[in-house]
């Protein structure tokens, strides 16, 4: 148990619809990550938070994509009108900050678009 | 952008053969991790290394990173079944403010008892 939890573990959607994720990270841990993970590939960073300010996000991330953590604890990622192209496992990780980044991750949101 | 990139995709081993994966950025890093991932899991953390020419192992596992900072490796003795999974190297950037880690594609170890 890593203590960062995700929820829903699995989630299958109809192409279009839009889809919203949570994460709680460790409790004490101020940085918090999205990354994306297909099958054969590692994770790929998608957003990063410290406390409730985002401070990067990938070029690569579509404006369909968006993430917040209002209070900079629990966080959530929305992807709005749904492609098949995005069926990925969602990853959050979170981290303590400072020098440690070693990187906590939860189990992830499996998204299977339809 | 930084990229990471990693060797081999795939390694199937005997058991009590010896293994080793690479690393190369495309970038200097201010640090590299390392993170095994068994089937069907999650990324779980092994060692972060900072310094230049640093070396740390961990039992039969040893952890490397070149003098540019800009290459590591992970070198596993006597491999045993519970080694399997996909070992991913992660970057940091050395940047004002990167905090993000570049992920390589991992290598996929197979061990054939």
């Amino acid at each position: 148990d890593t203590g960062v939890s995700q929820d829903p573990r699995h989630k299958i959607t109809k192409r279009g619809q839009n889809v919203t994720f949570r994460c709680d990270p460790i409790s004490e841990h101020n940085r918090l990550y999205w990354y994306r993970q297909t099958l054969g590939q590692g994770p790929e960073f998608l957003t990063y938070f410290q406390n409730e300010a985002q401070l990067e996000k990938s070029r690569l991330l579509s404006d369909r994509f968006s993430a917040e953590r209002p209070k900079g604890s629990f966080s959530t990622l929305e992807i709005q009108r749904t492609e098949q192209g995005d069926s990925a496992m969602y990853l959050c990780a979170s981290t303590r900050g400072s020098e440690d980044t070693e990187a906590f991750f939860g189990q992830g949101t499996r998204l299977t678009v339809v | 952008g930084q990229q990471v990139m990693q060797i081999p995709q795939y390694q199937h081993v005997q058991e009590g053969e010896d293994f080793t994966t690479y690393c190369n950025s495309s970038t200097t890093l201010s640090n590299i991790q390392w993170y095994k991932q068994r089937p069907g899991g999650h990324p779980v953390f092994l060692i972060q290394l900072v310094k230049s020419g640093e070396v740390k192992k961990q039992k039969r596992l040893t952890f490397q990173f070149g003098e540019a900072k800009k290459n590591s490796s992970l070198h596993i003795t006597a491999t045993q079944t519970t080694d399997v999974g996909t070992y991913f190297c992660a970057g940091q950037g050395s940047g004002a403010g990167s905090y993000q880690l570049t992920f390589g594609k991992g290598t996929k170890l197979s061990v054939i008892p």
